[in-house]
């Protein structure tokens, strides 16, 4: 049973660049959420999306944008990034009638310089 | 916005002891999820309590939900190395628009 998968791993980025994280979901799962974790915190909502739509968002700006495929797989897109990006991103998936059960990824480390 | 705050913050003890954190809030959440996080790796999911006053047990971990539906907690029995740790505890807030993480009680088993 494949459990989520991101990529890359870790990556390194300069001020102002963009930058695409991708995320499979468990298999069966519909609904994938994305979170930011700075290091010594607990995880940050920034978006869920369900039907490859967006179902809910957290307070992030319109810098972060989200798809989702029609395989359920997602991409996390930033743009214009800034220092106060650099944190670990974290995909999780869950089915949608209980979508607060969530699986998580292992994470991509996202250095900003 | 729904907080959760979790305490304490950071907690060391020896192998064998036993322990129990704490995850509050101001506001009523339809149900809570206790999370484990290792370094370099997502959190796992352990457990979700939903019902007031609810207590479920996963082998040494023994989790307890408010009567209220504000606030829960965790108590290891016999905490082992493997128990190290971050333990998260998350949230739906009432309205179904965010998902809420607490800041984490960072564990560490000494053998």
């Amino acid at each position: 049973d494949a459990g989520v998968t991101q990529s890359p791993t870790h990556l390194i980025k300069t001020r102002g660049q963009q930058v695409t994280l991708r995320c499979s979901p468990k298999s069966g799962h519909d609904t994938v959420s994305w979170y930011q974790q700075a290091l010594g915190q607990g995880p940050q909502f920034i978006f869920q999306y369900y039907e490859e739509e967006e179902r809910q968002r957290g307070n992030f700006p319109d810098r972060f944008s989200g798809h989702q495929f029609p395989n359920y797989s997602s991409e996390l897109n930033v743009n214009a990034l800034l220092l106060g990006d650099s944190a670990l991103y974290l995909c999780a998936s869950s089915l949608a009638d209980r979508d607060y059960e969530q699986y998580f990824g292992p994470g991509t480390r996202l250095t900003v310089t | 916005t729904q907080l959760l705050e979790q305490s304490p913050q950071f907690l060391s003890i020896q192998e064998g002891e036993n322990l129990t954190v704490y995850c509050n809030s101001s506001s009523v959440f339809s149900s809570l999820q206790w999370y484990r996080q290792e370094p370099g790796e997502g959190p796992v999911l352990l457990v979700t309590v939903v019902t007031g006053g609810e207590v479920k047990k996963l082998k040494r971990l023994t989790f307890q939900f408010g009567d209220a539906r504000k606030d829960s907690s965790l108590h290891i029995t016999a905490a082992q190395p493997g128990d190290t740790g971050l333990y998260l505890c998350a949230g739906e807030d009432n309205y179904g628009q965010n998902f809420v993480f607490g800041p984490g009680t960072r564990l560490s088993v000494l053998p």
